[in-house]
């Protein structure tokens, strides 16, 4: 069955700290897709980043960067010199290669609170 | 990306009463997802909406309490019927990216207060 696992719950930082928040997966697949969502204060859900399975390269964008690690089932994210716009619960989900529907399954999500 | 909206963006409703939270993306979608985030929790998939075919219910939710309509490839609705607090929830559609990358994007949102 696939799972996933967000292992801490809140993190607290200050400004301008870097952060990385881990993601540990589950899944019998060897076709799947991971990725990470951003839920700010507002409620919505924001798109990061999608990875398939095949490309376990690292991935960096602007102060972003995530790190795919098959061997360990891993898909940790890195916010390089936080920023108090980036507090937000951010989300790590998984989705197998699709039959005839999909589902995402979520990690129960990490609170980032970044502190001026 | 698609753009969605949703309506209403948040209610509060009285126990007893149904409430249909509607989906509008601004392009053509095959398929389109309904999830449910209880306060402080992570997203369940409620169902799977398709154009021209009943919607696909994960377990634990049934047609007669979420009804769902797909009446065409931009626009669903999902409906909270007899609802009480335990409903008390953000709504959230989605809809699949339509490439074989399985992105999901994500409406803003429909925060429901039931009392």
């Amino acid at each position: 069955a696939q799972k996933v696992t967000q292992a801490q719950t809140e993190i607290s930082v200050v400004e301008k700290e870097d952060v990385t928040l881990d993601c540990v997966y589950e899944t019998r697949d060897t076709t799947y897709y991971l990725f990470w969502y951003k839920q700010p204060p507002s409620g919505e859900l924001v798109f990061l980043i999608r990875r398939n399975s095949f490309d376990e390269q690292n991935e960096i964008s602007g102060r972003y960067s995530w790190n795919f690690q098959k061997s360990t089932s891993s898909f940790n994210f890195t916010i390089t010199a936080s920023q108090v716009v980036d507090s937000a619960v951010y989300f790590c989900a998984l989705s197998e290669e699709r039959g005839s529907q999909g589902n995402l399954i979520f990690g129960k999500g990490t609170k980032l609170s970044v502190k001026p | 990306s698609a753009v969605i909206s949703q309506k209403p963006s948040r209610d509060i409703c009285q126990r007893g009463t149904s409430l249909t939270i509607q989906c509008q993306v601004d392009s053509q979608v095959t398929m389109m997802f309904w999830y449910r985030q209880q306060p402080g929790q992570s997203l369940t998939l409620i169902a799977t909406a398709n154009q021209g075919s009943e919607a696909t219910y994960e377990s634990g939710f049934v047609i007669d309490k979420f009804p769902i309509s797909r009446p065409n490839l931009t626009f669903s609705t999902l409906t909270v019927s007899n609802m009480s607090p335990e409903d008390s929830s953000i709504y959230l559609c989605s809809v699949d990216d339509g490439s074989k990358q399985e992105t999901q994007y994500f409406g803003p949102g429909t925060r429901l207060l039931v009392l």
